[in-house]
């Protein structure tokens, strides 16, 4: 099977635009969750998507927000992006079970 | 609220050593454990979990972690460190079956030669 896709990897964005990152989970899996990873923050987990339902949310100002599509496929979208928002975004899917298998994540950078 | 704690931000192992890295959490229900490991510009592979059950869980690479509830910790340990073992890595907890998880800080591993 093919693992966690994400694209893009890299992106360069400056303060006050917007961004959509893209994740595709691994085929068959229902669940997509979405976690920010900083050098001073760690890994922060920002929401997770289950059946297209957003059933859990981090905590994370509103600029933050994602979807899922019925294929599984989820977006998130960062607007009015600010200077901290700078980070490696990480997509992790799973089947509602404990683990969760992540992408190798897309690295953005906001100047 | 959960929250995990690495202890030691850096490890430093030679080639053939123990390799022990610290994780202790903090959950008001019984947890679901687990390891991550995450090498330069890469995302992060689970090297074990821990849900119920044997409380000794063996993983990928020759890792294995212990899940002892009376001092709320599952370290995890490898008996012989390789060079291929440096990277960063990460104990997470969730309180139920694949909801979010809380992360530790990350350990970084040097392996010397």
């Amino acid at each position: 099977k093919a693992g966690v896709t994400q694209t893009p990897r890299y992106l360069i964005k400056t303060r006050g635009q917007q961004v959509t990152l893209s994740c595709s989970p691994i085929s068959g899996h229902r669940s997509v969750s979405w976690y920010q990873q900083t050098p001073g923050q760690g890994l922060q987990f920002l929401f997770e998507y289950f059946s297209e339902t957003q059933r859990n949310k981090g905590n994370f100002p509103g600029r933050f927000s994602g979807r899922q599509f019925s294929n599984s496929r989820s977006e998130m979208n960062v607007s009015t992006l600010e200077l901290g928002d700078s980070a490696l975004y990480l997509c992790a899917s799973g089947q509602g079970t404990s683990e969760q298998y992540f992408g190798p994540g897309t690295r953005l950078t906001v100047t | 609220a959960q929250s995990v704690t690495q202890l030691g931000s850096h490890v430093s192992v030679s080639e053939g050593a123990l390799v022990l890295l610290r994780c202790n959490y903090s959950s008001s229900v019984p947890p679901y454990l687990f390891w991550y490991v995450q090498y330069p510009n890469q995302g992060l592979q689970l090297l074990l979990k821990y849900t119920t059950g044997a409380t000794l869980v063996k993983g990928i690479n020759g890792f294995e972690a212990e899940f002892k509830k009376s001092e709320t910790s599952f370290h995890l340990t490898k008996p012989s460190a390789h060079m291929s073992d440096a990277a960063e890595y990460f104990c997470a907890v969730s309180e139920q079956a694949g909801t979010a998880l809380i992360f530790g800080k990350g350990t970084t591993l040097s392996v010397s030669s």
